[in-house]
């Protein structure tokens, strides 16, 4: 089974500030079948990135996702006051289609 | 427009079968490639895999709950059922489906929250 390791668990950033969010893989996945989320509280997780770097329909431009092998990052260029939530990673290269443990970007 | 949505009971004693139904539409289960998987959330923890069914019936379940659950699909009515038998309190949680196909991006329904208390 495929573990994902968030981190960190916690940032505490600012409005306008960049959030770097980093997922680490136990083995070697392809980009092709990655993607991250973001979940507010009461809510379903959203799509925000899937593939090598696709942006989901309707993600601003601030979101981008990069990564291969067993290393890959969600940047928030600037955050926003919307984007203060937990991000989740998900492998789906085969099942189980495992997820992250979740970072928490708060203020 | 692929859409997904969950039903099922919203409270469920402890020792019973969750029966849990994912209709969509939007795409066939018949379809090569095409998969459905099931996830829960406890209140305030992280996502869970659950299992997954593919377009030609294959079935893969969680290590942890593989005893306990059962997937299947109903191709003419587009609906993925989920059954978890022998509940207990830390099964509660909103349960998600989602479709998976390919390079495509992945499609959730909204969620259910299940309760299972006494």
């Amino acid at each position: 089974e495929i573990v994902l390791t968030q981190s960190p668990g916690t940032l505490s950033l600012s409005p306008g500030e960049r959030a770097t969010l980093s997922c680490r893989a136990n083995q070697r996945i392809s980009s092709v079948y990655f993607a991250w989320y973001q979940q507010k509280p009461g809510q379903a997780p959203r799509l925000l990135t899937y593939g090598e770097s696709s942006r989901a329909a309707g993600i601003p431009d601030r979101f981008s996702a990069k990564g291969t092998g067993t290393e890959f990052t969600l940047t928030i260029s600037r955050l926003e006051p919307e984007d203060f939530a937990v991000y989740y990673c998900q492998q789906y290269a085969g099942p189980p289609e495992t997820f992250g443990q979740g970072t928490k970007v708060e203020i | 427009q692929v859409s997904l949505r969950e039903s099922g009971p919203a409270l469920v004693k402890p020792t019973q079968t969750l029966t849990l139904t994912c209709s969509f539409s939007g795409f066939s289960l018949t379809t090569s490639g095409m998969c459905v998987i099931w996830i829960r959330q406890p209140p305030g923890k992280a996502l869970e895999w659950l299992a997954r069914i593919d377009w030609d019936d294959n079935k893969y379940y969680s290590t942890s709950l593989q005893t306990r659950l059962t997937i299947s699909k109903d191709t003419s009515k587009n609906q993925v059922v989920l059954t978890l038998t022998n509940t207990d309190p830390v099964d509660t949680g909103t349960y998600y489906c989602a479709r998976i196909y390919g390079r495509a991006p992945i499609s959730w329904g909204q969620g259910t929250l299940v309760t299972v208390a006494s």
